[in-house]
């Protein structure tokens, strides 16, 4: 089993929907989550980064962790075309150098 | 302008032939990270270092070397023993005492 489990999709949504990213994981020693998106060919934009359980919220996205289910989402209110992109979720502990696990990502494309 | 860069964007290689890929940061960040993209697949790392002259192999780190000679420098090298390098490389960075990993805009290599 893959340590970290992310739906590949594609996913498309109107714009102004809210979208929901979601990552599993099986490794119950992860310690920080961090979602990035990333625009075709580009390198990865960090959004958004959480330790704890709960949520976060900054601007349009809300980043959500529960450590007892081993589960991570990621909200997006109020989508627009620009956010047409693939979201990447990363793991990382401590005893690892700080390395991070990610899913394979999740591509979403929001239409006009 | 501070950031990371990587060079050069896109790289062709013959079968056979090593080849260096650069990756330098001003951010004065300790930690840098060297992860393959693949389609469809998520990062991988290949190699880390947490500070000068120290690194540590990541989960696909055959076929591949690196230095950290300079805090601001961490070069990979793909050499001839790596049996599948054509991929997107992307390098990133992180502060010492943070958890954050910041992405430079990769370099695209293809295997002729």
């Amino acid at each position: 089993q893959k340590e970290v489990e992310q739906d590949p999709g594609p996913l498309s949504v109107p714009e102004g929907a809210i979208v929901s990213l979601n990552c599993t994981y099986s490794n119950s020693a992860f310690q920080y989550f961090m979602w990035y998106r990333q625009y075709s060919r580009k390198g990865p934009e960090l959004l958004m980064y959480t330790y704890s359980s709960g949520n976060k919220e900054d601007g349009r996205f809300t980043a959500q962790v529960d450590k007892s289910s081993k589960y991570i989402s990621l909200f997006i209110r109020d989508s627009q075309p620009s956010d047409s992109a693939t979201y990447l979720c990363a793991l990382t502990l401590s005893n690892s150098g700080y390395a991070l696990n990610f899913g394979k990502g999740t591509s979403l494309l929001v239409t006009p | 302008d501070g950031g990371i860069t990587q060079s050069p964007k896109y790289l062709f290689r013959k079968e056979g032939q090593n080849v260096t890929l650069s990756c330098e940061q001003n951010l004065n960040h300790d930690a840098m990270y060297w992860y393959r993209q693949d389609p469809g697949q998520g990062l991988r790392l290949i190699y880390y270092s947490q500070i000068v002259n120290d690194f540590q192999k990541g989960d696909i780190a055959e076929g591949y070397s690196v230095s950290r000679e300079k805090k601001e420098s961490f070069p990979l090298t793909v050499t001839s023993a790596q049996k599948n390098p054509t991929a997107f490389y992307l390098c990133a960075t992180r502060r010492l005492g943070e958890n954050e990993q910041f992405f430079g805009p990769g370099t695209r290599l293809t295997v002729l």
